[in-house]
């Protein structure tokens, strides 16, 4: 079982739709929650993170993390075409050795079309 | 955020061959990471560059192949050594700021034939 697994897609969707985006964890130690957006032939960009159960909102995004599960979602609301990409969920270790090293998921493909 | 630059952006080379691949952060940082993405994959660490200590690998990353060197908090490169067509990925590094936010440079990406 991978630490991180994130349902690769792809997925399509029309603009103005709300996309929810998913991944689950299976180390309890994981203590921050981070999501990526990486368009075509450049580096992740990142758009949210956080370190708590509940919801962080920032614009049309919104991280939902609940750790009683080791669930973790991306909420992205009124979808433009511009926010075709891949996202990536990414989970850092904050103790020992795992200090600041990132888990990635496999990543989704997210097309908004027009 | 923290502005980070790679250098080269791309290059294409001959197996057998090395390549250094240079990053460089718009401030000091303790903290630094390098990743390769296999294409059509998503990121694996590779190793943690710490200005002041030896680079520390993730299992199935080892030195000879993949040298590191962390001279200042600014700056780090990563070496592909001897390389073979199965190196070919884009590399990118990292920086993690107060131990929340990581940002990550452009990449770079290789080509071996």
């Amino acid at each position: 079982q991978k630490e991180v697994e994130q349902d690769p897609g792809p997925l399509s969707v029309p603009e103005g739709a709300i996309v929810s985006l998913n991944c689950t964890y299976s180390n309890s130690a994981f203590q921050y929650f981070m999501w990526y957006r990486q368009y075509s032939r450049k580096g992740p960009e990142l758009l949210m993170y956080t370190y708590s159960s509940g919801n962080k909102e920032d614009g049309r995004f919104t991280a939902q993390v609940d750790k009683s599960s080791k669930y973790i979602s991306l909420f992205i609301r009124d979808s433009q075409p511009s926010d075709s990409a891949t996202y990536l969920c990414a989970i850092k270790g904050v103790g020992g050795t795992s200090y600041g090293k990132l888990t990635f998921g496999q990543g989704t493909i997210l097309t908004v079309h027009p | 955020s923290a502005v980070i630059s790679q250098k080269p952006s791309r290059d294409i080379c001959q197996r057998g061959t090395s390549l250094t691949i240079q990053c460089q952060v718009d401030s000091q940082v303790t903290m630094m990471f390098w990743y390769r993405q296999q294409p059509g994959q998503s990121l694996t660490l590779i190793a943690t560059a710490n200005q002041g200590s030896e680079a520390t690998y993730e299992s199935g990353f080892v030195i000879d192949k993949f040298p590191i060197s962390r001279p200042n908090l600014t700056f780090s490169t990563l070496t592909v050594s001897n390389m073979s067509p199965e190196d070919s990925s884009i590399y990118l590094c990292s920086v993690d700021r107060q131990g929340d936010e990581q940002f990550f440079g452009p990449g770079t990406r290789l080509t071996v034939l």
